[in-house]
């Protein structure tokens, strides 16, 4: 299947610092990037749709300026935890969605530990 | 809200047997999308099936489909201890391509 990469995989920082995460899809163009975030032992949850030159699409009860969101290319969505609090720490999942099959495929995530 | 109820929670198997795995959606879909996790990874897609289709295989997987009872299943025959991972449902209603997923079974299979 297609590849989406995400950077960093793990990443820890102090409360209040801004993270961003980065998820590419590397072989195919993707106008349409998802983010998701899991909990332990949870299953995946929907943050966000991004779309490629316009405004991200945010979920009922997700802050959109807690949790920019930037989809400058057709193979870059990046997404930016600001302020971020220890409760921001989770399990963060990206999907880019390949529209001539209508499959989605993700990226390895990227865990981020908030002190 | 998750889409979907997957069935059973947690499934313990000895290596060879197979595992079913279901999965219910509540509203119309254009396609239906099952996804390994192993633990602390991310997804890796196995089957898409699509409204008008039934069955799917793929290697060791099948996958059906019943629109009218809004439910699909999955099933690993000769199952290995490789197998052993989270399985998820997601639906895709369509137009944004939102996939709306369920709360996964997890697999264990012994080996």
């Amino acid at each position: 299947g297609a590849v989406v990469s995400q950077h960093p995989s793990r990443v820890i920082c102090k409360s209040g610092t801004s993270v961003k995460i980065e998820c590419r899809s590397l072989d195919f163009q993707a106008t349409t990037m998802f983010w998701y975030r899991q909990f332990p032992k949870q299953s995946l949850m929907l943050m966000a749709t991004s779309n490629e030159g316009s405004k991200a699409t945010y979920e009922q009860g997700v802050e959109k300026d807690k949790f920019l969101i930037n989809h400058a290319s057709l193979t870059l969505s990046t997404l930016t935890v600001t302020s971020a609090h220890p409760e921001d720490s989770s399990f963060y999942i990206c999907s880019a969605r390949d529209v001539f099959t209508d499959t989605q495929y993700f990226g390895p995530g990227t865990r981020l530990t908030v002190l | 809200s998750q889409q979907g109820e997957e069935d059973p929670q947690a499934l313990s198997i000895q290596e060879g047997e197979n595992a079913t795995m279901n999965c219910s959606y509540k509203t119309s879909i254009n396609n239906l999308q099952w996804y390994r996790q192993n633990s602390g990874r991310g997804l890796v897609h196995l089957i898409l099936i699509r409204s008008n289709e039934r069955e799917k295989h793929s290697g060791r997987l099948r996958v059906t489909l019943d629109t009218s009872k809004k439910s699909s299943s999955l099933l690993i025959t000769a199952s290995r201890a490789a197998d052993t991972a989270s399985y998820f449902c997601a639906t895709d209603a369509g137009n944004t391509g939102k996939l709306i997923f369920g709360q996964g079974t997890t697999l264990q299979v012994k080996p």
